[in-house]
């Protein structure tokens, strides 16, 4: 089946630094993935929307010049947290769209990375 | 807006009991997703329902596509702890990019 495979899993930076997730498809071809944030025992809180070859979109609320997303090519989607501050502390998770038929439209979703700021 | 609510938002039970989580929406989609998620893991896709009137069995569990593909419905038979997790259900739409989420279930089996 499709994989989504998110790197690294765990990092703990110190405040003030920036920090880069990746998240790529390893099977099939991702015009669009999606970034995400998590909180203990809740749902997912969908930050943006990445778009290869163009510009992220982002959902009301988030920094765009915080969260920076870049899809430069259609398996790998990075997201970078400039300035890292302990309230950015969370669980990231990506995910992508298998865009064949056949999948039923299917999102897959990566490891998730843990980020602590210290 | 298209909106999912899920219930329960919690359930702790003992195994051997069956249980049912419901997902509802006012909106139609065309497919909808079932995930579980560990802590500190991604979610898993358990299952993906396209037609109205869809059942899908994927061992104990037994899902259900709405006729009118706006609900789902999520059953469990005799419980086990390892069913314990977090459970999502996600409408997508092949018009938009972004799916849908309902704001999970937390399932607490105890032995």
């Amino acid at each position: 089946g499709a994989v989504v495979s998110q790197h690294p899993s765990r990092v703990i930076c110190k405040s003030g630094t920036s920090v880069k997730i990746e998240c790529r498809s390893l099977d099939f071809q991702a015009t669009t993935m999606f970034w995400y944030r998590q909180f203990p025992k809740k749902s997912l809180m969908l930050m943006a929307t990445s778009n290869e070859g163009s510009k992220a979109t982002y959902e009301q609320g988030v920094e765009k010049d915080k969260f920076l997303i870049n899809h430069a090519s259609l398996t790998l989607s990075t997201l970078t947290v400039t300035s890292a501050h302990p309230e950015d502390s969370s669980f990231y998770i990506c995910s992508a769209r298998d865009l064949d038929p056949a999948s039923g439209n299917t999102i897959y979703f990566g490891e998730g990375s843990w980020l602590t700021v210290v | 807006t298209q909106l999912l609510e899920q219930s329960p938002q919690f359930l702790s039970i003992q195994e051997g009991e069956n249980l049912t989580v419901y997902c509802n929406s006012s909106s139609v989609f065309s497919s909808l997703q079932w995930y579980r998620q560990e802590p500190g893991e991604g979610p898993v896709l358990l299952v993906t329902v396209v037609t109205g009137g869809e059942v899908k069995k994927l061992k104990r569990l037994t899902f259900q596509f709405g006729d009118a593909r706006k609900d789902s419905s999520l059953h469990i038979t005799a419980a086990q702890p390892g069913d314990t997790g977090l459970y999502l259900c996600a409408g997508a739409n092949t018009n938009a990019g972004k799916s849908t989420f309902g704001d999970g279930t937390t399932l607490t089996v105890k032995p």
